[in-house]
């Protein structure tokens, strides 16, 4: 139980163009998605917190309107990234957590095995 | 959430115990200790969680101190496919509580 999928693995884009991430929570609807990123060599940076039907929040520093978030339902969530650029090449990884049906721990978030997007 | 203090690396034996520290000294009541590790490349993986008391599962084990300011993940017999970054976080339970990444352990298990 409680596996998460992203869709792609991993994708190359031209400058400019806009590259869209999928999240899904294969076994169990989550309540709350979250997405991360992390550049080479450093720790994962929390980017931002999606609730399903809910506007997600964004971390500070995240800009929204760059980074859109779509959790339209308990299983899937969606991550764009407008207007790419080469900064942000990154490793872009979804978690998932939530309580239907009841896993042992419905307060722990498992993630997915992440996006590599490459911008040229 | 409290911070949490990993030592940046570790070796280890094929087939011995691995016990990696945390420290986590400003820890508050409503706060668990979450361990998770990142094999290089993918995503990262839960192993176990507590609150207060020592939890064990197949993948490891955590004991956790009486005062709660330090803990120590143990894997019984460390393998190969071991060899990952080790994150020890700490986090309020319920929804609102994210996980905030340190730079964990590097737990290098060698033959």
């Amino acid at each position: 139980g409680a596996v998460v999928s992203q869709h792609p693995s991993r994708v190359i884009c031209k400058s400019g163009t806009s590259v869209k991430i999928e999240c899904r929570s294969l076994d169990f609807q989550a309540t709350t998605m979250f997405w991360y990123r992390q550049f080479p060599k450093q720790s994962l940076m929390l980017m931002a917190t999606s609730n399903e039907g809910s506007k997600a929040t964004y971390e500070q520093g995240v800009e929204k309107d760059k980074f859109l978030i779509n959790h339209a339902s308990l299983t899937l969530s969606t991550l764009t990234v407008t207007s790419a650029h080469p900064e942000d090449s990154s490793f872009y990884i979804c978690s998932a957590q939530g309580g239907t049906p009841r896993l042992a721990f419905t307060d722990t978030q498992y993630f997915g095995p992440g996006t590599r997007l490459t911008v040229l | 959430d409290a911070k949490t203090t990993q030592p940046p690396s570790m070796d280890c034996a094929e087939g011995r115990a691995a016990n990696l520290p945390c420290n986590h000294s400003t820890i508050s009541g409503n706060e668990y200790v979450y361990w998770y590790r990142q094999i290089h490349s993918q995503g990262p993986q839960y192993i176990i969680h507590g609150l207060k008391n020592n939890e064990t599962n197949e993948m490891a084990s955590l004991i956790i101190t009486e005062d709660r300011k330090s803990s120590t993940l143990i894997l019984p017999h460390a393998t190969l496919r071991d060899t990952a970054v080790y994150y020890c976080i700490v986090r309020v339970a319920g929804n609102t509580g994210k996980l905030i990444f340190g730079q964990g352990t590097t737990l290098q298990v060698k033959p």
